[in-house]
């Protein structure tokens, strides 16, 4: 069963400290994203990978970096956690071509900064 | 501006009841319509896809419909179960470049015993 596997499901972190999300995928997939999820609005974009060491900003990339050091590997980092990147958090992959596919997304991680 | 607009926002019915969600958008040019579910506390899973010359694609009790002119589709659901309860999510793709996917922000069904 191909899957796309987020490290955490829930954490909390205090402000100001460096978060990392990890995103493993099992697909061979050249795409990984990562997005957010906010009550009241649609998936929202943040950075996304077309290839190993590629990375390109998303809609919503200011506070936020990425690395992508193995092409099943995309992970999320939060520089200084601020309270306003509470939020669930959602990596997909996809086939080249990204939305004439379709995504896998993973389950999710809900960040909780205090 | 590219959006899609779902509705309703939210939606109570009864177990084994029909229902059917809308999806309003103005992404153009399109290329790919997808609805996908969202159970609580999960990542979205896909249900269908439609490319812009399709009418009507089905996955087993969901059906989804597809008309390009006016730019709506809407999932309708039919027999409903109680599994059926999460979100439902429109998500469209326009014809200029994979990665400018636009989410609509969700319908939440209830389905009740």
């Amino acid at each position: 069963d191909v899957k796309v596997t987020q490290s955490s499901r829930y954490l909390v972190k205090r402000t100001g400290e460096k978060v990392f999300l990890e995103c493993v995928q099992d697909m061979d997939h050249e795409n990984m994203f990562w997005y957010r999820q906010d009550p009241g609005l649609g998936l929202r974009l943040i950075y996304f990978s077309y290839d190993v060491k590629m990375k390109e900003k998303g809609d919503i990339p200011e506070g936020y970096s990425v690395s992508r050091e193995k092409k099943e590997r995309f992970s999320l980092i939060l520089e200084s956690a601020s309270t306003n990147q509470t939020s669930m958090y959602l990596c997909a992959s996809s086939l080249p071509l990204g939305g004439n596919y379709g995504y896998t997304f993973g389950s999710g991680t809900r960040l909780t900064v205090v | 501006k590219n959006q899609v607009e779902q509705s309703p926002q939210s939606l109570i019915i009864l177990e084994g009841k029909n229902c059917t969600l809308q999806c309003n958008y103005t992404v153009s040019p399109f290329s790919n319509l997808r609805w996908y579910k969202q159970d609580t506390g999960r990542g979205p899973v896909s249900l269908t896809i439609m490319t812009f010359s399709e009418n009507t694609k089905s996955n087993g009790r969901y059906t989804a419909t597809l008309d390009a002119d006016t730019k709506q589709s809407s999932l309708h659901i039919t027999a409903s179960q109680l599994s059926d309860s999460a979100s439902y999510i429109c998500v469209v793709s326009p014809n200029t470049g994979g990665f400018k996917t636009i989410f609509g922000a969700g319908t939440r069904l209830f389905v009740k015993a």
